[in-house]
């Protein structure tokens, strides 16, 4: 069953746009969803993380918008640059800590 | 301590052998993880390690599978008698006891089963 649904499954941009890539979860005994960011041949980052008590959060040029009654998160990416051609894995978990993962976007930033 | 260190980075097998990996934490976390990846999907939870208890084993960890953490620092993986759909990316990851501050992955064992 799969509990984390993830979209677009890619997506391309110019450099300076916004792209945006959405989650929806299922579990409502999750309670932090983090952002992971996959270079090929490496293994998944953390770059962004949120808990269900805020609705956005803000770490550089990466943002999550948070929306607990609809059980749906989405990663803001302003300014984007072709170094962040990469997948994007949204992952929710609860309180063991085991992280549910999306199916991942892979985002393409050209000149 | 520069991150999460796992070995090999590659592995080819033969279809019926067995096959080990390892997986050395960052020093401090008490968490230690193991995930599967395969192409065009996000990684799958197999199993976790708070210390060297094993508290937590997915469905997806069939008898084959065997993860230990014997001191609670290093861990292993091994597969027996391996098949070609094992052929896979095993993440290793480790963690704060609450993961508050998000897994550190290391860069993963590519297997690759012929």
């Amino acid at each position: 069953q799969q509990q984390v649904k993830q979209s677009p499954q890619s997506l391309i941009v110019q450099k300076g746009g916004i792209p945006i890539i959405n989650c929806a979860y299922e579990n409502t005994a999750f309670d932090y969803f983090p952002w992971y960011q996959q270079f090929p041949g490496k293994g998944p980052a953390l770059l962004i993380a949120i808990r269900p008590d805020v609705s956005e959060k803000k770490e550089g040029r990466f943002t999550i918008s948070f929306n607990k009654s609809a059980k749906q998160f989405s990663l803001h990416i302003m300014d984007s640059q072709p170094g962040d051609s990469a997948t994007y894995f949204c992952a929710a978990s609860g309180t063991a800590s085991k992280l549910t993962f999306g199916t991942g976007t892979r985002l393409q930033v050209t000149l | 301590d520069t991150g999460v260190s796992q070995d090999p980075r590659h592995k080819i097998t033969k279809r019926g052998q067995n096959v080990t990996f390892r997986c050395d934490p960052i020093s401090e976390h008490n968490r230690l993880y193991w995930y599967r990846q395969t192409l065009g999907q996000g990684p799958e939870f197999l199993t976790y390690f708070q210390n060297e208890a094993q508290l937590e084993k997915s469905r997806l960890l069939s008898d084959r599978f065997s993860a230990e953490r014997p001191k609670g620092s290093f861990s292993t993986l091994e597969i027996q008698r391996t098949e070609q759909g094992d052929s896979a990316m095993y993440l290793c990851a480790s963690s704060l006891v609450d993961g508050k501050y998000g897994y550190t992955f290391g860069s993963g064992t590519r297997l690759t089963v012929v």
